[in-house]
């Protein structure tokens, strides 16, 4: 079945510095990627997501990379503000049925 | 306008009690799931429903039984409760096939103790 990685595990950035997160996945049969943003106490919210037919996306500060044939896929922070402070979790899924996610980044954005 | 709920948000019992967490949602999706999430954060899969029949079943005690009455609602049955089951158990929906964004429920606290 299909595993996800993600690194790092933590990061601290100081606000206005960028933040990227790593993930590889296992399964080439997995065709979307989504990023999820958790914050405390809260319920993981979609941020970001990427199909496997297009290369990178961009969402005003935020920006997901793809790259099949290493079977990597990152998450771009650009501008890190206090609000950006959350855990990050990247996933996999074949077709929006089976997702599997990684085990989260906690980024801390100093002020 | 909520578009997946669950209920209840906090639920604290003994051990070896049986409970229900349940869940719904208005967007009309075809596929819905139950995870769980520990102390440390991980978010694992428990079940997969598409159009109420199950299609994922991960490694998960048989105390635990989903029951899905129609494609907008999908329970989570847990029996005879353990220290073990304390987590934060978390309802998805996604459109496969389609859409496939998942939107999670805001989360049920199981407290066992």
């Amino acid at each position: 079945g299909e595993n996800v990685e993600q690194h790092p595990s933590t990061l601290s950035v100081q606000e206005g510095d960028s933040a990227v997160i790593k993930c590889t996945y296992s399964d080439s049969a997995s065709n979307y990627f989504p990023w999820y943003k958790q914050e405390l106490g809260k319920r993981p919210q979609l941020i970001i997501d990427i199909r496997s037919n297009v290369g990178e996306k961009k969402d005003q500060r935020i920006a997901v990379t793809l790259n099949k044939t290493a079977k990597h896929f990152s998450l771009h922070i650009t501008e890190t503000q206090p609000e950006d402070s959350a855990v990050y979790f990247c996933a996999a899924s074949n077709y929006g049925q089976n997702f599997v996610f990684g085990p989260g980044t906690r980024l801390s954005v100093l002020p | 306008d909520t578009a997946v709920s669950q209920t209840p948000k906090y639920l604290v019992t003994q051990m070896g009690n049986d409970k229900s967490i349940k869940c719904e949602q208005n967007l009309g999706h075809d596929t819905m799931y139950w995870y769980k999430q520990d102390s440390k954060k991980f978010l694992k899969i428990m079940f997969s429903y598409n159009n109420k029949e199950l299609i994922i079943n991960e490694t998960v005690p048989n105390r635990f039984s989903p029951k899905s009455p129609d494609k907008a609602h999908l329970n989570l049955h847990i029996n005879s409760l353990e220290l073990g089951d304390s987590a934060v158990y978390f309802c998805a929906s996604s459109q496969a096939g389609v859409a496939y964004e998942q939107y999670f429920g805001p989360g049920t606290r199981l407290t066992v103790t």
